[in-house]
């Protein structure tokens, strides 16, 4: 099946800090979803883009499919930010296959 | 009550009980999932079922047992788990082939 490797596994970041998290995939996809996981384990969507670059408050995210990537920035981060970031591609209709995700960590 | 819920929020049950999770969306989805969270592990996809009809079962053991019976609720039936099925289990919906949504989970802990 697909491999999705995301990098890095944890990282601590100072209030007000800028970020970038990786994802990549070993084969074609239709679609990919970014997920921040609360500490309460709600999943809460953040883009879904299968290609091309998409911005929300100080969120953005660009996939480059034909390169097999997924960026997600984080700008001016907060403690709010802090939890589980994870990538999820769908290469057959329905299936989601997820990373091991990115923990983030925002010091005050 | 919007999105996706799911109940009962934490459970904790002996390897002989019987109990059930229940999940109900609210966005009118043709689509609904169970996955399943270890810890240390990546979500993994469970059942899928599109439009009512069972379409994926991903080598889930028969002591988990799923029920659909209409477009927007979804069980997942648990019996004789072994403590190893402790996990979150998070139900989710799309409007197939758009971006799926997830509920709040239930925390199994099995003893």
């Amino acid at each position: 099946g697909i491999q999705v490797e995301q990098s890095p596994p944890d990282l601590i970041l100072q209030e007000g800090a800028n970020s970038t998290l990786r994802c990549n995939f070993s084969d074609s996809v239709n679609n990919l979803q970014w997920f921040h996981q609360n500490p309460w384990g709600q999943l809460i969507n953040l883009f879904y883009i299968p290609s091309g670059t998409k911005q929300n408050g100080r969120l953005s995210a660009t996939t480059v499919a034909t390169e097999r990537y997924s960026l997600l920035y984080i700008s001016s981060s907060q403690t709010t930010d802090s939890g589980v970031y994870f990538c999820a591609v769908e290469q057959d209709d329905y299936k989601l296959s997820f990373g091991a995700g990115t923990t983030v960590t925002v010091r005050a | 009550e919007t999105g996706v819920t799911q109940t009962p929020r934490h459970l904790v049950m002996g390897m002989t009980n019987k109990k059930s999770l229940k999940c109900e969306q609210h966005l009118g989805h043709n689509a609904m999932y169970w996955y399943k969270q270890s810890a240390k592990k990546p979500l993994e996809l469970m059942f899928v079922y599109n439009f009512k009809e069972q379409t994926e079962n991903n080598s889930v053991p028969s002591r988990f047992s799923p029920e659909c019976p209409n477009s927007s609720h979804l069980f997942l039936h648990l019996h004789t788990l072994q403590p190893e099925d402790s996990a979150l289990y998070l139900c989710a919906s799309s409007q197939v082939p758009s971006e799926q949504y997830f509920g709040p989970g239930t925390r199994l802990t099995v003893t």
